[in-house]
């Protein structure tokens, strides 16, 4: 069965701190994703990675920074935390066009920086 | 990226026929029509995918017109369990960005 692994459900973080957000898949995918999630918004990117060491940019990446140093880990960095990157934070991974490009999610972690 | 368009939330009632449409005036021609469904605290799940016409899997049906414009989301007999959020999205195949939108937020009742 899938399965993608986040590291924490829940973290409560300061204001300035630096923020590790790790997942782990398990299917040997080579597309990973890291969406945050606020109430009305929907999901929405924030980088996304198609190989080992390589990222581009989604919708919102101000802020954030990401690692991918092996396949199976797409970790997700706030360098410096603000309140206003409270939220759920979703990470997927997929196979691209022969798997229809179908996302897998992590079963997210809410972060809250006070 | 096409952009769609939901109703924001829908109530039914148990063993009732749901159907969820989808606007997207903009879809490309190698564009798919994807559903996810996603419960509180969860992720989003796969639900059904489709390019044209009909499709249907042991979950949901969907129904895609000629024109491609819209899709209609179809869930058989609900139950309370089925109380979720959907989201349609449309992107090609080889693509990497995926645009979830607000989803349609439907809510079952006993």
């Amino acid at each position: 069965d899938v399965k993608v692994t986040q590291s924490s459900r829940y973290l409560v973080k300061r204001t300035g701190e630096k923020v590790f957000l790790e997942c782990v898949q398990d299917m040997d995918h080579e597309n990973m994703f890291w969406y945050r999630q606020d109430p009305g918004l929907g999901l929405r990117l924030i980088y996304f990675s198609y190989d080992v060491k390589m990222k581009e940019k989604g919708d919102i990446p101000e802020g954030y920074s990401v690692s991918r140093e092996k396949k199976e880990r797409f970790s997700l960095i706030l360098e410096s935390a603000s309140t206003n990157q409270t939220s759920m934070y979703l990470c997927a991974s997929c196979e691209p066009v022969e798997a229809k490009n179908i996302q897998y999610f992590g079963a997210g972690t809410r972060l809250s920086v006070l | 990226l096409a952009k769609t368009t939901q109703p924001i939330s829908m109530d039914s009632y148990e063993g009732q026929e749901v159907n969820i449409t989808c606007s997207h005036n903009n879809i490309a021609t190698n564009d798919y029509i994807t559903w996810y469904q996603q419960f509180p605290s969860q992720g989003p799940r796969f639900i059904i995918q489709g390019y044209k016409t009909k499709v249907t899997n042991e979950v949901a049906s969907l129904f895609i017109p000629a024109d491609r414009k819209s899709s209609t989301l179809s869930l058989p007999r609900v139950s309370l369990s089925d109380t979720a959020v959907y989201y349609c999205l449309v992107g090609d195949l080889g693509g990497f960005k995926t645009i979830f939108g607000a989803g349609t937020r439907l809510f079952v009742k006993a």
